[in-house]
C-alpha cells in the first residue's frame, strides 16, 4: 500500500536558519509529489508540486524541493526561514488508482520559527 | 479566486447524535474528496467522488458514515451516530478530472471542526 513518511514531527528554528524537511514515500509506480502548508487558522494550500521534468522544483515563498527517485524522497528546503513560515507542512503523494488520482498525506511537520 | 466552500465551520454535538457536513467544490472540478484530520496527524482520505460516483471509500467507516454527491456538484458527509473518536477536522477538497498534469492538485476548503461530547 502507498504510504508517506515525514521524518520530523516538530522543528524549531531561529529566523535566517536553513530548513530541510524530510519526506519519503513507498510506491513503485509513477507518482506526483506535493508539499502543502497549513498556516495557523488557515486551510491547506499548495506550496509546490512535482509532476515530471526537472527534479528540483521551486515553489512559493522561496521554498524548493528535490525529487530523488532512487531514494523515494521529496525533501523540502528553504535557505533562510522567516517567522511567517511558522506552520505545519505536509508531504503528499498522488498516484493513479483505478484511473483516478488518489492523494495520500504524511503525518506533517510542525515548524516554529523564532524571531 | 474560486474556493471550496464548507459548512458549518464548527459543530459541537453529543455522542449518538447525527451530524452532517456540506461541501461545494470549485466549479468544473469533477473530483471531490472528503478527508478527516485528527489533531497532530495528516489528513486521511475518507471518500472520493468522480462526478456523482464513489471511486474510493475504502477508509470510510460505513456503519456510521455516509457520503453522497447526488448531482455531481455539492456533497454531504453524514455521521450517525457520532462517537467521541469522531472529533476531528473534516476537510473537503476538489480537483480537475483526469490523470495528466495539473489534475493531481487538490484545492481544500476551510474545513468543518467537529467536537463530540
Amino acid at each position: 500500500a502507498q504510504s508517506v513518511s515525514q521524518h520530523n514531527h516538530h522543528v524549531i528554528l531561529s529566523e535566517a536558519a536553513s530548513l530541510e524537511l524530510g519526506c519519503n514515500y513507498s510506491y513503485g509506480g509513477t507518482v506526483n509529489l506535493f508539499w502543502y502548508v497549513q498556516y495557523p487558522g488557515q486551510h491547506l494550500q499548495l506550496l509546490l508540486k512535482y509532476f515530471s521534468g526537472d527534479p528540483l522544483v521551486k515553489g512559493i515563498k522561496g521554498f524548493e524541493a528535490e525529487f530523488i527517485k532512487s531514494k523515494f524522497s521529496f525533501n523540502l528546503r528553504k535557505p533562510s526561514v522567516q517567522w511567517s513560515d511558522t506552520a505545519e507542512y505536509f508531504c503528499a503523494v498522488s498516484s493513479l488508482s483505478g484511473g483516478y488520482n488518489k492523494l495520500i498525506f504524511g503525518a506533517g511537520t510542525r515548524l516554529a520559527v523564532h524571531p | 479566486e474560486a474556493e471550496v466552500a464548507q459548512s458549518p465551520r464548527y459543530k459541537i454535538t453529543e455522542k449518538s447524535q447525527a451530524v452532517a457536513f456540506w461541501c461545494d467544490p470549485i466549479s468544473g472540478h469533477a473530483t471531490l474528496y472528503w478527508y478527516r484530520q485528527i489533531l497532530g496527524q495528516g489528513p486521511e482520505l475518507l471518500v472520493q467522488f468522480q462526478d456523482e460516483s464513489v471511486v474510493d471509500d475504502s477508509q470510510l467507516p460505513k456503519d456510521r458514515f455516509s457520503a453522497e454527491r447526488l448531482k455531481g456538484v455539492d456533497s454531504t458527509l453524514k455521521i450517525q451516530p457520532a462517537e467521541l473518536g469522531d472529533s476531528a477536522m473534516y476537510l473537503c477538497a476538489s480537483s480537475l478530472r483526469g490523470a495528466g498534469p495539473n489534475t493531481g492538485e487538490l484545492f481544500f476548503g476551510e474545513g468543518s471542526r467537529l467536537t463530540v461530547l
